[in-house]
C-alpha cells in the first residue's frame, strides 16, 4: 500500500465548476499537508500549505485536512481554463529542515471553457 | 520563495550514454534534493545532496547509477549514469528553506532512445 493515495484522474469539469481533489494517506505521523500545481513542462509550485486538522482559505482555494480520517482536500471555486494543471497533495511528518516530503501521483485537472 | 534554474530543459539521449543535469539556486541552501517524475507515478526522492558531504540516497537509488556533485551552497549536478529506456523520465532538483516549503526547478525531460 501507498503512503499516499491520490485519483490520477483526468478529472474534466466546465467552467465555473466547483473542484473537489482529494488524498487519503496511510501514516499518521504526517502532520503538514501541501498542495502543488504543476503545469506541463514546469516544475512543481506550491499553491498552500496546512499544520494538522481544519481548513486554510486563500482566494478561490480551500485546503482542508481531517486527520482522523486521513483524509485532504482541495476545493477550487469558480475554476478557469488557467487550472488546468496537474494537482500533487505532499505531506511530511514535521517542519524539521530536510525531512522528507511524501507525494501523491497526482490529479490530472483540465477546466473547460 | 526561491529562484532555481534548471539545465537542460530537456534532452534525448543514446542508451549507454550518461547525462549531467545542473541545478542553480539563487541563494545558498544547506540542502538540495533530487527528484525523479515518472509519467503517472509521485515524485520520488533519489537523493539528498549536502554541501561539502556524500549525498544521502534513498532506497532503490545508488552513486554509481546517480552520482551527485554540491561544490558549494547555490549548485548541484545529477548525473545519470549508463541510460536505459526505463531511465526516461522528469527529474527534479529542489530547496527547502529552513522551516519553509519545497520549490523546485523547472524540471529536466529525459528521453532515452
Amino acid at each position: 500500500q501507498k503512503e499516499v493515495e491520490q485519483d490520477p484522474g483526468p478529472l474534466s469539469v466546465p467552467e465555473g465548476a466547483i473542484v473537489s481533489l482529494n488524498c487519503t494517506y496511510s501514516n499518521s505521523a504526517f502532520q503538514y499537508f501541501m498542495w502543488y500545481r504543476q503545469y506541463s513542462r514546469k516544475g512543481p509550485e506550491l499553491l498552500m500549505y496546512t499544520y494538522s486538522s481544519g481548513n486554510k482559505e486563500d482566494g478561490r482555494f480551500t485546503a482542508q485536512v481531517d486527520k482522523s480520517s486521513k483524509y485532504i482536500s482541495l476545493f477550487i471555486r469558480d475554476s478557469q481554463p488557467s487550472d488546468s494543471a496537474t494537482y500533487l497533495c505532499a505531506m511530511r511528518p514535521s517542519m524539521e529542515y530536510g525531512n522528507k516530503l511524501v507525494f501523491g501521483a497526482g490529479t490530472i485537472l483540465r477546466v473547460k471553457s | 520563495s526561491a529562484v532555481i534554474s534548471q539545465k537542460p530543459s530537456r534532452d534525448i539521449c543514446q542508451r549507454g550514454t550518461s547525462l549531467t543535469i545542473q541545478c542553480q539556486v539563487d541563494s545558498q541552501v544547506t540542502m538540495m534534493f533530487w527528484y525523479r517524475q515518472q509519467p503517472g507515478q509521485s515524485l520520488t526522492l533519489i537523493a539528498t545532496a549536502n554541501q561539502g558531504s556524500e549525498a544521502t540516497y534513498e532506497s532503490g537509488f545508488v552513486i554509481d547509477k546517480f552520482p551527485i556533485s554540491r561544490p558549494n551552497l547555490t549548485f548541484s549536478t545529477l548525473t545519470v549514469s549508463n541510460m536505459s529506456p526505463e531511465d526516461s523520465s522528469i527529474y527534479l532538483c529542489s530547496v527547502v528553506r529552513a522551516r519553509t516549503e519545497a520549490f523546485f526547478g523547472q524540471g529536466t525531460r529525459l528521453t532515452v532512445v
